[in-house]
Formats: C-alpha cells, sequence, structure tokens
C-alpha cells in the first residue's frame, strides 16, 4: 500500500460524458502528478500540481482539466468522452515539487471505460 | 520527441533463470528510473540510477545505467516467481523534466 487512495477503482461511461476522478496523496506530500496508461501508448504524463499550483504538463488533452485543492487531494477531469479515453489513470505523489527524478508513490488507479 | 524503447516487450521462463531487459534511446537522459507494476496496482519505484556507467544493485536485481547516459539494463539472477509483472523504465529529458516511460517489458516467471 502506498498511502495514496484513488476513487473510483473503476468507471464506465458513455462516449460524450464527463467524469471525475479523485486522488488523495500520501501523508505530508505536497505534489500529485496525473498519468494515462494505455495498452498503445503506456504511461503517459499528464499533469503535476504542487501545493495548489500546476508546476508542469504534459500530453493533456484540452478535454481534460485537473487542480488541487487546499487539503491537497486532486481531481481529475475528463470532459466529452471518446472511446479512446479508455484507459487506466494513475495518480502519483511526492514530497518535492520537483518534477523528476523524485520517489513517485503511486495509487491503485481508476479504470475508466468509454462505451 | 525523446523515446525509451525497451525490450522485449515480452518474456516467459522458467524459476531460476537469469534475464536481461533493456532500456535505450537515442537520447542523453539526465537519470533513469526502473519500476515494477503488478496487475490492478500502480507502479512501484525500484531505483534511480544517475551516473553514466553506474551499477546498481537490489538482491537479485543489477541496474546498469550507459556511460552515456542513452541505455540502461535490468539484470535478473536466478528468477522466481514472485517477479512476474511489468517492468517499466522512465527517464528525466529534456522536455520540461517530465518523466517519460517507456512501453514496459511483462515478465512471467513460470514454476
Amino acid at each position: 500500500d502506498s498511502g495514496v487512495t484513488q476513487t473510483p477503482k473503476h468507471l464506465i461511461t458513455a462516449t460524450g460524458q464527463r467524469v471525475t476522478l479523485r486522488c488523495s496523496p500520501r501523508s505530508g506530500d505536497l505534489s500529485v502528478y496525473w498519468y494515462q496508461q494505455s495498452l498503445d501508448q503506456g504511461l503517459q504524463f499528464l499533469i503535476q500540481y504542487y501545493n495548489g499550483e500546476e508546476r508542469a504538463k504534459g500530453n493533456i488533452l484540452e478535454r481534460f482539466s485537473a487542480q488541487q485543492f487546499p487539503d491537497l487531494h486532486s481531481e481529475l477531469n475528463l470532459s466529452s468522452l471518446e472511446l479512446g479515453d479508455s484507459a487506466l489513470y494513475f495518480c502519483a505523489s511526492s514530497v518535492s515539487g520537483r518534477t523528476e527524478a523524485v520517489e513517485q508513490f503511486f495509487g491503485p488507479g481508476t479504470r475508466l471505460t468509454v462505451l | 520527441t525523446q523515446l525509451l524503447e525497451q525490450s522485449p516487450q515480452f518474456l516467459s521462463i522458467q524459476e531460476g533463470e537469469n534475464l536481461t531487459v533493456y532500456c535505450n534511446s537515442s537520447s542523453v537522459f539526465s537519470s533513469l528510473q526502473w519500476y515494477r507494476q503488478e496487475p490492478g496496482e500502480g507502479p512501484v519505484l525500484l531505483v534511480t540510477v544517475v551516473t553514466g556507467g553506474e551499477v546498481k544493485k537490489l538482491k537479485r536485481l543489477t541496474f546498469q545505467f550507459g556511460d552515456a547516459r542513452k541505455d540502461s539494463s535490468l539484470h535478473i539472477t536466478a528468477a522466481q516467481t514472485g517477479d512476474t509483472g511489468l517492468y517499466l523504465c522512465a527517464g528525466v529529458g529534456n522536455q520540461g523534466g517530465k518523466l517519460i516511460f517507456g512501453q514496459g517489458t511483462e515478465l512471467s516467471v513460470k514454476p
């Protein structure tokens, strides 16, 4: 158990819909990172927040957005869903605000299926 | 765009055998990390290598970072069924310092 929690574990929805994925980082960690893992693309970095502020952006689509709240939990919002958005979405956390070369602790992921 | 290519993609071996997984790129990375991911779980960091030519050992696992910092390898000695999982390498590139992951090597160790 990494100490990072993600809800829900599974999500099934239809094309065009909007969903929200939630992540609670490990106690004391200020950074939250979001990743998408699909069979064809592998694990892709989406976005990082540090202490409520956006720190780094990766291959995140404009239909996707995220935020980190004062209690440090984070939400990833996915809208106008397409079949290709079906994937595992992971949240990771770390103490550091650095984007790289730090130990990131990954949550168990949310499996999103878009029908 | 910096890419990391892992090989092989799939590896099925018997318990007790040795194996090596490779992670290659045409680009230089300031550091490389290796993760192991089990089904239904998130990746778990195994090691970070930062110096060209560096070798790190973690019990039966040996990690090496190439001299030119463009490649890395993971060698497992006397594999056990508990080593089964997806092994991912990830590099810190020059695109704002974001982690770039390889496609992974799916390892299956049979008893």
